[in-house]
């Protein structure tokens, strides 16, 4: 069965440093996000990305954030500086359409931890 | 806004019996989805169930169904029949369907406990 992978696992990095959290989405989707949860809160909407463009994104979604999809399968969050509270799970989810009953399929998540 | 709230934080279920996990929500569109998500330890989200907001009938799943009343915005999951696999968050989602807004939006989730 087609599922988003999503690498690493977990990520420890320094206060300060790049990151780039990596996803592959099932190949025929065309919807691609990028969720978060702090632990202990709520999941929450970063950004979307259709087409080669972002659709859609939260305020959290700053200029430290941005993403790509460089070679038609990767999808890619990055961010440039990291700081502490950006220390949370990041799961990339990908689906066939934007409409809203659309099924949106998850990936395991990436535990980034910045220290 | 729209908010989503699972007031339960965790619940328990003895193995084969039935559970209920709750879900409001808050909104001022008519036209929208709910979702139930199953997050166990793998930390993969599964898709559970969905319910239409302009369909009366409630959904089902094989052991899982839903009581969507959406006057009062609440959308509830039975499970049925509780089975050891079952333990795991469980988070209720909104999404609307209008426009270009494609984002769930969550609540914080319940754990459920399966006790054999």
């Amino acid at each position: 069965e087609p599922e988003v992978t999503q690498t690493p696992s977990h990520q420890v990095t320094q206060m300060g440093q790049e990151v780039i959290l990596r996803c592959v989405p099932i190949s025929n989707h065309l919807y691609f996000y990028w969720y978060r949860q702090i632990l202990g809160q709520k999941v929450e909407f970063l950004v979307s990305f259709y087409n080669n463009e972002i659709s859609e994104k939260s305020e959290i979604f700053d200029d430290q954030f941005s993403v790509e999809r460089p070679d038609g399968s990767n999808f890619t969050l990055k961010i440039r500086s990291t700081k502490l509270e950006d220390s949370a799970m990041y799961f990339c989810a990908s689906s066939l359409q934007g409409q809203g009953g659309t099924e949106a399929f998850f990936g395991q998540g990436t535990r980034l931890t910045v220290v | 806004a729209q908010t989503v709230t699972q007031s339960q934080p965790e619940m328990s279920v003895q193995e084969a019996e039935t559970v209920t996990l709750s879900c409001t929500y808050d909104t001022s569109e008519s036209d929208y989805y709910l979702f139930w998500y199953k997050q166990p330890p793998s930390r993969q989200m599964i898709l559970v169930i969905r319910q239409e907001a302009y369909k009366q009938q409630n959904a089902t799943e094989n052991r899982f169904s839903v009581n969507f009343q959406k006057a009062a915005k609440s959308f509830s999951l039975k499970i049925s029949d509780s089975q050891l696999g079952d333990a795991a968050m469980y988070f209720c989602a909104y999404r609307p369907n209008a426009g270009n807004n494609r984002k769930l939006i969550w609540g914080l989730g319940t754990s459920l406990a399966v006790n054999p």
